[in-house]
C-alpha cells in the first residue's frame, strides 16, 4: 500500500512560538494532500485542502494565517501552526490521495501538538 | 452540507459476541471508507467500498454499502478483545480529483473478556 509519512511524530512548543508538520507521500504523488485535527474523544475535523503549486483552500472558521499550508511539491505538504496557543494542542493528520486516482485516502502517522 | 452520522457512539460487548455499527450519510455518495484508531494512533484502513451493494469482508468486520438507503455496516462477528479501537466511517461526495471526506462521529468498540 501506499505509505505517507507525517513528522514529528509529536512536538511540544511554548505558546508564542511558530510549529512546522510535514506530510511526504513516499511512494506516490499526490496532487492534494488533506489537513485535519481531532481532539479527544472526536471525529476527525478538515481543516485545509493542499494543492501542489496553488494556495490551499481552507474550511470555514480554520484561520489561514494561522495555520499556514505550503504543497511545494507533488510529494511533500507542510502545515505550520504560528503564534501557536494552549487551545492549538491537538492531534493533526495528514492525508493524501494518488495524482489522477480518487479513490482511497492515505494518512499520515499523526503528530501530536501540546502547546504549553 | 454532508452530515455523516454513526450509531452506536460507544459499544462495550463481551467477547464471541455479534454487533452492528451503522453509518447514515446526508446526500448521494457511492464511495466510503471504514477506518479503524488506537489510541494514539493514526487511522489504519479498514475497507474501501465504491458502489452500490458492495460488501467486503476481513477476518471478523465485514463492511457493506447501501447507497439507496445512504447507510453502510459494519458487523463484527465473534468479537474478540484486539477489536477493540474506534472505528469510523468516512463518506467521499466524489465530486471530482480532490473530493474530500467527510468522517462519521466514530463508534468506541470496547469488547471486553
Amino acid at each position: 500500500g501506499a505509505v505517507v509519512s507525517q513528522h514529528p511524530s509529536w512536538v511540544i512548543c511554548k505558546s508564542g512560538t511558530s510549529v512546522k508538520i510535514e506530510c511526504r507521500s513516499l511512494d506516490f504523488q499526490a496532487t492534494t494532500m488533506f489537513w485535519y485535527r481531532q481532539f479527544p474523544k472526536q471525529s476527525l475535523m478538515l481543516m485545509a485542502t493542499s494543492n501542489e503549486g496553488s494556495k490551499a483552500t481552507y474550511e470555514q472558521g480554520v484561520e489561514k494565517d494561522k495555520f499556514l499550508i505550503n504543497h511545494a511539491s507533488l510529494t511533500l505538504s507542510t502545515l505550520t501552526v504560528t503564534s501557536a496557543h494552549p487551545e492549538d494542542s491537538s492531534f493533526y493528520i495528514c492525508s493524501a490521495r494518488r495524482i489522477w486516482m480518487n479513490t482511497e485516502a492515505f494518512f499520515g502517522q499523526g503528530t501530536r501538538l501540546t502547546v504549553v | 452540507e454532508l452530515k455523516v452520522e454513526q450509531n452506536p457512539l460507544f459499544l462495550s460487548m463481551q467477547e464471541g459476541k455479534n454487533y452492528t455499527i451503522y453509518c447514515n450519510y446526508s446526500t448521494t455518495s457511492d464511495r466510503l471508507y471504514w477506518y479503524r484508531q488506537d489510541p494514539g494512533k493514526s487511522l489504519e484502513s479498514l475497507f474501501v467500498l465504491l458502489s452500490n451493494g458492495a460488501v467486503k469482508q476481513e477476518g471478523r468486520l465485514m463492511a457493506s454499502l447501501d447507497t439507496k438507503a445512504r447507510l453502510s455496516t459494519l458487523h463484527i462477528t465473534a468479537a474478540v478483545h484486539d477489536l477493540s479501537a474506534t472505528y469510523f466511517c468516512a463518506v467521499d461526495p466524489n465530486t471530482g480529483t480532490a473530493s474530500k471526506l467527510t468522517f462519521g462521529t466514530g463508534t468506541r468498540l470496547q469488547v471486553t473478556l
